[in-house]
């Protein structure tokens, strides 16, 4: 089955520890992304990557990493979480983003809470 | 920058129709439409892209206007699985930079 996996789904964390959000995709992609949903805000992206070893910032990259060593995944890190990090995480693939073939597959979501 | 939808929310009763727009003070290359439903991920509804190329979903239809650097969501004959939050999202062509409007929150009563 298609689909892109996040872990974990669910995360309650203390300020400053770091954390990784794992996402995985088992549709040979090239396009992978990461976003946060916020009540009022919609969908902000984070990070996006064109393929393996290529990413680019999107528009609230502040105080994440990302990675793509690989091609199904695209980690996401943050280093010493903050309150303000607390959201829902959305990773997201695709082929090419800006072709007919370039509908995206959101992963179910992953809820980060720091205290 | 994200782009603008209007209206922010909407309540329909089943059958009738419903438009959603979508601006950007960008240039605009590509316009996605994703549905989300409270408590599941985006779901893909939509492409447009410059040029005129599209793919569509049953029902619904959209419009490119890319001298406006606009788009219209059309939801015909509205059904109660309808209801969700619509978001637009635009890129500009190389740049594959997919940036999320603030969503439409629809709702659709028996």
């Amino acid at each position: 089955e298609a689909q892109v996996t996040q872990n974990p789904r669910y995360l309650i964390t203390v300020t400053g520890k770091k954390l990784t959000v794992t996402c995985s995709q088992n549709m040979n992609h090239e396009y992978m992304s990461w976003y946060r949903q916020d009540p009022g805000l919609g969908l902000r992206q984070i990070y996006y990557s064109m393929n393996v070893e290529v990413t680019d910032k999107g528009d609230v990259p502040e105080g994440y990493k990302v990675s793509r060593k690989e091609k199904r995944n695209f980690p996401l890190i943050l280093e010493s979480p903050s309150p303000n990090q607390t959201s829902l995480y959305f990773c997201a693939s695709s082929l090419i983003p800006s072709r007919n073939t370039g509908e995206l597959f959101f992963g179910e979501g992953s809820r980060l809470t720091v205290l | 920058q994200q782009p603008v939808q209007s209206p922010q929310a909407v309540i329909l009763r089943e059958g009738e129709d419903a438009v959603i727009n979508c601006s950007s003070s960008k240039a605009l290359y590509s316009v996605h439409w994703y549905r989300q439903k409270h408590g599941e991920a985006p779901v893909f509804l939509m492409i447009l892209l410059k040029g005129g190329e599209q793919k569509g979903h049953e029902k619904i239809s959209a419009s490119f206007n890319e001298k406006k650097q606009q788009s219209s969501l059309y939801l015909t004959a509205s059904q109660l699985s309808y209801s969700g939050t619509y978001f637009c999202g635009t890129g500009g062509g190389s740049n594959y930079k997919l940036t999320f409007g603030k969503g439409t929150l629809l709702t659709v009563n028996p």
